[in-house]
């Protein structure tokens, strides 16, 4: 079955930049999405198609693609984006979340 | 403005089912595919099931397959999960979301709240 793997945390501190890996052997022929979930709350799109932003989400938040590995990005990483971030593809009709990373911001 | 509220979530004993509801409004709800996600008590998300415009189309993680439904009325703005001979490993919460198709890439653009589904004897 299809897998993308996930750091299980990234820390950073504030103002600096973040980045989160997400890697799938398939990820490359793939288009990635990212969700964001703060605790207790539902999760929320903050990338699709590799690199789009949804309307809402700030600038800060950024997506790559390099071969078989998507990074969300975060600069100048604020309090406020404390929470698990997950990687998701689709394949083969079916939907894969990667198994999430915590951000803390320190 | 989207909104999506699942109903039907609660304690039911292992082998026993339950059918959970999702409210759609804000969108047209016949143009787009739906989704149920589920997220284990600590733990990461897991894809449960998708559902195309007019229902021709029914996708599940193997986990579930033979065990749960999906099912919509676009009259009614409404998507369910008949949920089947149920298993203390499906604890979680259950949300229902908006998918977008586009070009072999799917995402989910819109979540519920959620709803818990406790497995237990």
């Amino acid at each position: 079955s299809y897998e993308l793997t996930q750091p299980p945390s990234v820390s950073v501190s504030p103002g600096q930049t973040a980045g989160i890996t997400c890697s799938g052997d398939k990820l490359g022929d793939n288009y990635a999405c990212w969700y964001q979930q703060k605790p207790g709350q539902s999760p929320v799109l903050v990338i699709y198609q590799d690199i789009k932003r949804p309307s809402g989400i700030p600038e800060r938040f950024s997506g790559s693609k390099s071969g078989n590995t998507a990074t969300l990005t975060i600069s100048g990483t604020q309090a406020m984006d404390e929470a698990d971030y997950y990687c998701q593809a689709w394949d083969t009709s079916t939907v894969v979340f990667g198994g999430g990373t915590k951000l803390t911001v320190l | 403005e989207v909104h999506l509220v699942e109903t039907g979530g609660g304690l039911v004993q292992p082998g026993g089912s339950l059918r959970l509801s999702c409210a759609a409004s804000g969108f047209t709800f016949s143009n787009y595919w739906m989704s149920w996600v589920r997220q284990a008590p600590g733990k990461g998300l897991e894809w449960v099931a998708n559902i195309n415009y007019d229902a021709s189309e029914k996708y599940f993680v193997d986990s579930v397959k033979g065990r749960f439904i999906i099912s919509r009325d676009n009259a009614n703005n409404s998507l369910y999960l008949q949920m089947n001979s149920l298993r203390a490993e499906d604890t979680a919460v259950y949300f229902c979301a908006r998918g977008i198709k586009w070009r072999g890439h799917f995402y989910l653009d819109y979540w519920g709240q959620g709803t818990l589904v406790t497995v237990s004897s």
